[in-house]
């Protein structure tokens, strides 16, 4: 089955770019109709959706990050990626890597749900 | 965007008891909720879809229920592997996908 492993530095400094990658095996990431997400959770709190890209590229991001932030895919390696630069403090979270995919279809639209999550990777902005 | 709100944020319960979180939307989102559990230390995993279609493999104890703004995550008897945090999140037309702010279940 698909499954979903997220690397990268687990310590970056204030203003720099967080960078991680995540690696998809029991599957590929060119599979129409999947969209392929980062999701995270500051120690304690709740989750954030980040964003995601799709088969073709095209990417979607939240309002809060967009300016910020860039996803990317690498279909040779089978791993899309998250850059996420003038990072803070306030970006300390660990960082998950989700599939979402159809599940199901209703009167014109498809229902969306992140159905396999990496384990999470943690990342510290400290200097 | 679309703001999601669970009530209670935290509640004990016992083992065999009836559980009921809710989760409400603005605006409405029709039914595009899903429902996620997630244990300490590990990644959430998806239970319910379309507010109310339970996802393979997940119990029958669990159940899902509403449409619009007004949701609800029902854990009929509650089990001991039960005792997690449940999530809400929205999947309404187009990003940005957004999640309630989660309910703990707590041993009491």
């Amino acid at each position: 089955q698909v499954q979903l492993q997220e690397s990268g530095p687990g310590l970056v400094k204030p203003s720099q770019t967080l960078s991680l990658t995540c690696t998809v095996s029991g599957g590929s990431i060119s599979s129409d109709s999947d969209y392929w997400s980062w999701i995270r959770q500051p120690a304690g709190k709740g989750l954030e959706w980040i964003g995601r890209i799709d088969t073709s590229g095209s990417t979607n991001y939240n309002p809060s990050l967009k300016s910020r932030v860039t996803i990317s895919g690498d279909t040779s390696k089978n791993q899309f990626s998250l850059k996420l630069n003038s990072v803070t403090a306030a970006d300390t979270a660990v960082y998950y890597c989700a599939r979402e995919v159809s599940l199901g279809y209703s009167y014109g639209d498809y229902y969306h749900g992140m159905d396999v999550w990496g384990q999470g990777t943690t990342v510290t902005v400290s200097s | 965007d679309i703001q999601m709100t669970q009530s209670p944020s935290s509640l004990s319960a016992s083992v065999g008891d009836r559980v009921t979180i809710t989760c409400r939307a603005s605006p409405s989102i029709s039914n595009y909720l899903n429902w996620y559990q997630q244990k300490p230390g590990k990644a959430p995993k998806l239970l319910i879809f379309a507010a109310a279609t339970l996802h393979s493999g997940v119990p029958s104890r669990f159940s899902g229920s509403g449409s619009g703004t007004d949701f609800t995550l029902t854990i009929s008897s509650l089990q001991p592997e039960d005792f997690a945090t449940y999530y809400c999140q929205q999947s309404y037309a187009t990003p940005p996908w957004t999640f309630g702010q989660g309910t703990k279940v707590e041993i009491k």
